[in-house]
């Protein structure tokens, strides 16, 4: 079974600084892992996507993440927070020999002036 | 078309009616998906389909909640004697299933409310 640990639920920065938006992973096989990012009264659009082939993986609007087998992580980061990156942001896995995509329960970015 | 598209945006209904909700996936798509998302929830999978068929159907909450999907295309989530525990955005997903492409695309949402 596979399943998603985001660790805070509400994440604020200011503009200009590092973003950091943790997320742990359970997979007994090689997983795929997914950033998704959802605007306010918006669907979910996909940030990025690790489908094993390099670790660090760059994804839309600047954002990346890296997967670390080691620590079954997946964190997303950004080196400089804009206004516009508020949202609420979703880490997902998806085993390899699986159906559908299970997704983490979210974590909210305010960016702070 | 170019994007999933889901109807109607927003319904609001009475407890104990029955409601239907409408999945126009990407054109080509052969895999379909619903999620419930709940305020302050993450995603909740309620049933997958490949073609026409549903062979995954374990997340759907109980058995007034049924869903069908016809010509490989379009999809209906069929919610029967609403309940205030229904409350949610019912988000629709579709994928081409094949190769590189383990990503979903999304459709808006169809934002439920029963009073």
């Amino acid at each position: 079974a596979q399943s998603v640990t985001q660790l805070g639920s509400h994440v604020s920065v200011s503009e200009g600084a590092l973003v950091l938006l943790r997320c742990n992973y359970s997979s007994s096989v090689p997983p795929y892992l997914f950033w998704y990012v959802q605007y306010p009264n918006q669907g979910l659009q996909l940030l990025l996507k690790y489908t094993s082939a390099a670790t660090l993986v760059k994804g839309i609007n600047g954002f990346e993440a890296e997967f670390k087998k080691s620590e079954t992580s997946f964190h997303l980061t950004k080196p400089s927070a804009h206004m516009s990156d508020a949202a609420e942001y979703f880490c997902a896995v998806r085993a390899s020999s699986a159906s559908k995509i299970i997704f983490g329960s979210g974590t909210r970015l305010s960016i702070r002036p | 078309g170019a994007g999933v598209s889901q109807s109607p945006s927003n319904k609001v209904t009475e407890k104990g009616k029955d409601v239907e909700l409408r999945c126009d996936p990407i054109s080509g798509h052969t895999a379909l998906y619903w999620y419930r998302q709940s305020l302050g929830q993450g995603l909740e999978f309620l049933i997958y389909f490949q073609g026409n068929s549903a062979p995954d159907k374990s997340g759907l909450p109980s058995d007034r909640f049924s869903a069908e999907r016809t010509g490989g295309s379009v999809s209906t989530l069929t919610i029967q004697r609403t309940q205030q525990e229904d409350s949610a955005v019912y988000l629709c997903a579709s994928s081409s299933g094949q190769g590189m492409d383990y990503g979903y695309t999304f459709g808006s949402g169809t934002r439920l409310t029963v009073v």
